[in-house]
């Protein structure tokens, strides 16, 4: 099985600061990484998909970049509604497995 | 509109079964890989299982493989979970989720809580 570690597994930041997480997996993926956005009580959103691309709607401030083992999502300029806990998903393969997650707390 | 709407879950008692359902809607659903993802509570997610479109091939978790049966009904439009000989380390909020081959579209869960 391929195994995700997603660093860190939290953070505080304050609106408008610049977030980067990162995602590591096992082996090499090429580019079949996925972000999702989960809030508290709610189901995961997907986010980002083949490493870079936005999903339809998500808005520009979120960029993912990466290939082979090493990933990283940005957030370019933390908003309110941003605070959420944050994953990584591999689908090169079966069984398809998340990182951890990142939670991005207010400071 | 895509819609995922799970069903079936509550509290059950170790070594019991259970059967979730996840009705779709909004997509053509036959075309699609449709997977079960869980979320033990205050822990991150779990791929559960996955069935294609035909329902010719399936896979499964390790942490399920011979309790859990996962199926689907495409003139209903409906996925399943059969859950069988249930543990406590089951109880997770359980979601349906489509994958194109990402997770695009989640329902909104349905709690399995195993306990005596």
């Amino acid at each position: 099985d391929i195994q995700m570690t997603q660093s860190p597994s939290s953070l505080s930041v304050s609106v408008g600061d610049r977030v980067t997480i990162t995602c590591r997996a096992s082996q090499g993926i090429s580019s079949w990484l996925a972000w999702y956005q989960q809030k508290p009580g709610k189901a995961p959103k997907s986010l980002i998909y083949a490493a870079s691309s936005l999903q339809s709607g998500v808005p520009s401030r979120f960029s993912g970049s990466g290939s082979g083992t090493d990933f990283t999502l940005t957030i370019s300029s933390l908003q309110p509604e941003d605070f959420a806990i944050y994953y990584c998903q591999q689908y090169n393969s079966y069984p398809r497995t998340f990182g951890g997650g990142t939670k991005v707390e207010i400071k | 509109e895509v819609q995922l709407l799970e069903s079936g879950g509550g509290l059950v008692q170790p070594g019991g079964s259970l059967r979730l359902s996840c009705a779709a809607s909004g997509f053509t659903f036959s075309n699609y890989a449709m997977s079960w993802v869980r979320q033990a509570p205050g822990k991150g997610l779990e791929w559960v299982s996955v069935v294609s479109g035909d329902g010719g091939s399936i896979y499964y978790a390790d942490s399920v493989k011979g309790r859990c049966t996962i199926f689907r009904d495409n003139s209903k439009n409906t996925l399943y979970l059969q859950m069988n000989s249930l543990r406590a380390e089951d109880t997770a909020v359980y979601y349906c989720a489509k994958e194109s081959p990402v997770f695009d579209y989640w329902g909104q869960g349905t709690l399995v809580t195993v306990s005596s």
